[in-house]
């Protein structure tokens, strides 16, 4: 499967630290994405980086990509109460089709 | 644009009946998506379609699912007929090439 994971699977905070999730896949990859779900509604597009990219930065969130290892990371710095969600990454596949493979997600919870 | 579109937002039938999901996609965007997501296997993409034809549906776990997309602008996903295991959140999504996906905000489907 080419599926990511994310972990930890679950990550509890204080309002103001920061938030560090990780993903691991599997493939050759063309970007890696970056999505979040509140509880009960769809994913929310956060960030995309292309494989040939190695960090990106979107307001509060930082992304950084290491093909070598088949890893990524999100950064949220000074998270706030309205970051709690869960975060997922998805993948597409070099020289595959035009879907996405999704991560098992983070869910994050921000103590205010 | 008013997002991915999706209907209705719940659904409760007994195991048997016909189910049909709607989505109506963002205006522009060529691939369409449909996804189920539960506690125990996360989201799956069951098919997705590129300029309205099925492109990959190998996801679609048995002849019970079938999707169709007669227009640009509207898909369908059928469950017929229904099982108590079917009970997820289907989530319709839409993308311009691979510039992040649009999630619509998902239909819970429950079948008792």
């Amino acid at each position: 499967s080419q599926q990511g994971e994310e972990d930890p699977q679950a990550l509890s905070i204080q309002e103001g630290e920061n938030a560090t999730m990780n993903c691991s896949y599997k493939t050759s990859i063309n970007n890696l994405q970056w999505y979040r779900q509140n509880s009960g509604r769809g994913l929310v597009h956060l960030i995309l980086i292309r494989s040939n990219e190695r960090e990106k930065h979107s307001g509060r969130l930082r992304v950084t990509l290491d093909t070598s290892k088949k890893s990524s990371s999100l950064l949220i710095t000074a998270s706030r109460a309205a970051d709690t969600a869960s975060y997922f990454c998805a993948t597409d596949s070099v020289g595959g089709a035009n879907n996405l493979f999704f991560g098992t997600g983070t869910r994050l919870t921000v103590i205010p | 644009d008013a997002g991915v579109i999706q209907s209705p937002r719940h659904e409760v039938t007994e195991m048997g009946q016909e189910v049909t999901l709607r989505c109506k996609p963002i205006s522009g965007h060529n691939s369409l998506f449909w996804y189920r997501q539960t506690m125990m296997r996360g989201l799956e993409l069951l098919i997705y379609f590129n300029n309205n034809v099925p492109i990959d549906d190998s996801g679609m776990p048995e002849d019970r699912f079938s999707a169709k997309m007669p227009n640009a602008s509207f898909s369908t996903l059928k469950i017929q007929p229904s099982e108590p295991r079917d009970s997820a959140v289907y989530f319709c999504a839409s993308s311009h090439r691979q510039y992040g996906y649009t999630f619509g905000s998902g239909t819970r489907l429950t079948v008792v």
